[in-house]
């Protein structure tokens, strides 16, 4: 088992360029979630998902779009990058209200 | 905004040496879960405590959780320098929070060895 992967591991956008980060995990959860880490702070929730199909908004959901078309995949979107979107992006998974698993992350840089 | 706070922002052992660190937070929880984040790495679970339990081991690992005064602390026994990392304390609200975790800042732990 994979647990959870992201792609890419890294990226460098310019300010305005869109991107989509993808999320897959192996381990039919039905909860996904997308979380974003800056320097010396914990992680912030940007959006979550309960299932196929269904998305709803975090802590920090502005300038973010996501889409859940298949269970496994959870795919996070910036339209239009600025750089206070530079940020570590992690995709999280959980089987209901238990522990969530993480994947490696992502770097992200805009310049 | 974070629900928990964590304390110490760092904390620097030897090893061999006992590390604990303390979460509080502010509202009403289900659960409290404690992470480990290896530098550069994703985050990793290490324990869930639910509201109605007051204390839990794993390993060298025992989390203690006081409802009334909102808080919970990590003990992490006979440290070793493996155990280097950031440790994060998350709160579950439980019910139609669908497992969101509001995630504090973090305690850094440097084992020296």
């Amino acid at each position: 088992n994979a647990g959870v992967t992201q792609t890419p591991k890294f990226r460098v956008l310019k300010t305005g360029q869109s991107m989509t980060l993808l999320c897959a995990q192996d381990m039919n959860h039905e909860y996904m979630y997308w979380y974003r880490q800056d320097p010396g702070m914990g992680l912030r929730l940007i959006h979550y998902s309960v299932g196929e199909g269904t998305t709803a908004k975090g802590e920090v959901p502005d300038g973010y779009n996501v889409s859940r078309l298949k269970k496994q995949n959870f795919l996070l979107g910036l339209e239009s990058a600025a750089p206070s979107q530079t940020s570590v992006y992690f995709c999280a998974s959980s089987y209901e209200s238990w522990e969530q698993y993480f994947g490696p992350g992502t770097r992200l840089t805009v310049t | 905004s974070q629900q928990g706070e964590e304390d110490p922002q760092a904390l620097s052992i030897q090893e061999g040496e006992n590390a604990t660190m303390n979460c509080s937070y502010k509202t009403s929880i289900n659960n409290l879960q404690w992470y480990r984040q290896n530098s550069g790495r994703g985050l990793v679970h290490l324990i869930l405590i639910r509201s109605n339990e007051r204390e839990k081991h794993s390993g060298r690992l025992r989390v203690t959780l006081d409802t009334s005064k909102k808080s919970s602390s990590l003990l992490i026994t006979a440290s070793r320098a493996a155990d280097t990392a950031s440790y994060f304390c998350a709160t579950g609200a439980g019910g139609t929070s669908y497992g969101k975790l509001t995630f504090g800042q973090g305690t850094i732990l440097t084992v020296h060895p």
